[in-house]
């Protein structure tokens, strides 16, 4: 069973350009998550899709966002990059589903993008 | 999700059991608790996962006391290749919540 994959592994930009990242998840996986992590620093949690909706974001400027196609895979978009958006970023999936109150889910991440802003 | 507190850093040597608590007072009673391990420049994989007692698969135990306000990973007899960062998370996963990793502990395995 293939894992989550996200492409491109890595992606160069300059100052103001935009970035876009995808994420294929599990097969049959419906929930998608976002993290940023910067170079040392721990995971920032930045968009939650399941269903094709957005469920939930973390703390971050609207020029972050993103949406969930139909076969469950995410795309994120970074618009008028900035130095600081240099970081790795990481999708996850996971079975859970809106309204599912069951803790136990796991997420299960891809190896990243790593994003560089020059 | 319930607020973790991890030490920051852990360094010990190979053939060691490495013991990482995780303190979690405000744990709900649906919340379970979940280890990921994270080795740099990839996504954190998962390790172990208990609601109680105690939990051993073939990587690591999970030793949760009974009133669940803390949890210990156990990793026995460590390698230089179990250098990673670990997170501790608990939480019950809803609509309204953010799966939220705190800093984590850098274990570093000395030869």
């Amino acid at each position: 069973e293939a894992g989550v994959t996200q492409s491109p592994t890595h992606l160069i930009k300059t100052r103001g350009q935009q970035a876009t990242l995808r994420c294929s998840p599990i097969s049959g996986h419906t929930s998608v998550y976002w993290y940023q992590q910067a170079l040392g620093l721990g995971l920032q949690f930045l968009l939650w899709y399941d269903e094709g909706e957005e469920r939930n974001r973390g703390n971050f400027p609207p020029r972050f966002s993103g949406r969930q196609f139909p076969n469950y895979s995410s795309e994120l978009n970074v618009n008028a990059l900035e130095l600081e958006d240099s970081a790795l970023y990481l999708c996850a999936s996971s079975l859970l589903r809106l309204l599912q109150t069951k803790s136990n889910e796991k997420l299960f991440f891809g190896s990243g993008t790593q994003l560089s802003v020059l | 999700l319930a607020k973790t507190t991890q030490p920051i850093s852990m360094d010990s040597y190979e053939g060691q059991e490495v013991n990482i608590t995780c303190s979690h007072n405000n744990i709900a009673t649906n919340d379970y608790i979940t280890w990921y391990q994270q080795f740099p420049s990839q996504g954190p994989r998962f390790i172990i996962q208990g609601y109680k007692t105690k939990v051993t698969n073939e990587v690591a135990s999970l030793f949760i006391p009974a009133d669940r306000k803390s949890s210990t990973l156990s990793l026995p007899r460590v390698s230089l290749s179990d250098t990673a960062v670990y997170y501790c998370l608990v939480g019950s996963l809803n609509r309204d919540d953010k799966i939220i990793f705190g800093k984590g502990t850098r274990l570093h395995i000395l030869p």
